[in-house]
């Protein structure tokens, strides 16, 4: 069964401070995984999308790792601001890119 | 920029109703999409549609219908809603895999929190 599991569930970090989050994956065949970004009330943003033969993407303060080899992925958040405060979800994609299997996010909070 | 609309941000329906949730995109996307999503279980697609017409069952499409008339817009049906029905619904769109390849990203509009009382 394909499945994302994200860790950790929750976090809260001070303002500046650099946090990463983790993502470990079993969604077979790979096409590609992405990072969204969810703020309360709103519909996820994605951060970055990253295929097979990427193992690193940067999108300002946000940084993606992906080891394909041992099915991990992490995001890297950089100098954190109060605005970073949200879900992030982590999706892997199979399929061709038609067939989305995502984890259950971590809640980021960032406090002052 | 892309923009994906829903109809309504809150919505509260009584058991057996029957409920539509309206979603339009911009961007003319060939691909929409209906997800709910519930605490702990993350997003799960319910229906997909890669073209005007067609319509593709998700991972929990039971107790759902589609329709595609026209390529901006995507509607869910709820034909008689039930309480486990009580969610937040989540529309996107995204360029065709086929066409564009696989990287495409999903668009996503903001979401109707739905109640069935």
């Amino acid at each position: 069964k394909n499945q994302v599991e994200q860790s950790p569930q929750s976090l809260i970090i001070l303002e500046g401070k650099n946090c990463t989050l983790q993502c470990n994956y079993t969604v077979s065949p790979f096409s590609n995984l992405r990072w969204y970004k969810q703020d309360t009330g709103r519909g996820p943003v994605s951060l970055t999308i990253m295929t097979f033969s990427e193992n690193t993407k940067s999108n300002g303060r946000y940084t993606a790792t992906l080891d394909a080899d041992t099915k991990q992925s992490s995001l890297h958040i950089t100098a954190s601001q109060l605005s970073d405060s949200a879900s992030y979800i982590c999706v892997v994609t199979t399929g061709g890119g038609n067939k989305l299997t995502f984890g259950t996010g971590t809640q980021l909070k960032v406090e002052l | 920029d892309v923009k994906v609309t829903q109809s309504s941000r809150y919505l509260v329906k009584r058991t057996g109703e029957k409920v539509f949730l309206e979603c339009v995109q911009d961007m003319d996307h060939e691909n929409m999409f209906w997800y709910r999503q519930d605490p702990g279980l993350g997003l799960r697609l319910i229906y997909f549609s890669y073209d005007v017409k067609m319509k593709e069952k998700g991972d929990i499409p039971e107790g759902y219908s589609v329709s595609r008339e026209k390529k901006e817009r995507f509607s869910l049906i709820l034909e008689s809603a039930s309480t486990n029905q009580t969610s937040m619904y989540l529309c996107a769109s995204s360029w065709s895999h086929a066409k564009w390849g696989g990287n495409q990203p999903q668009h996503f509009g903001d979401g109707t929190r739905l109640s069935i009382l």
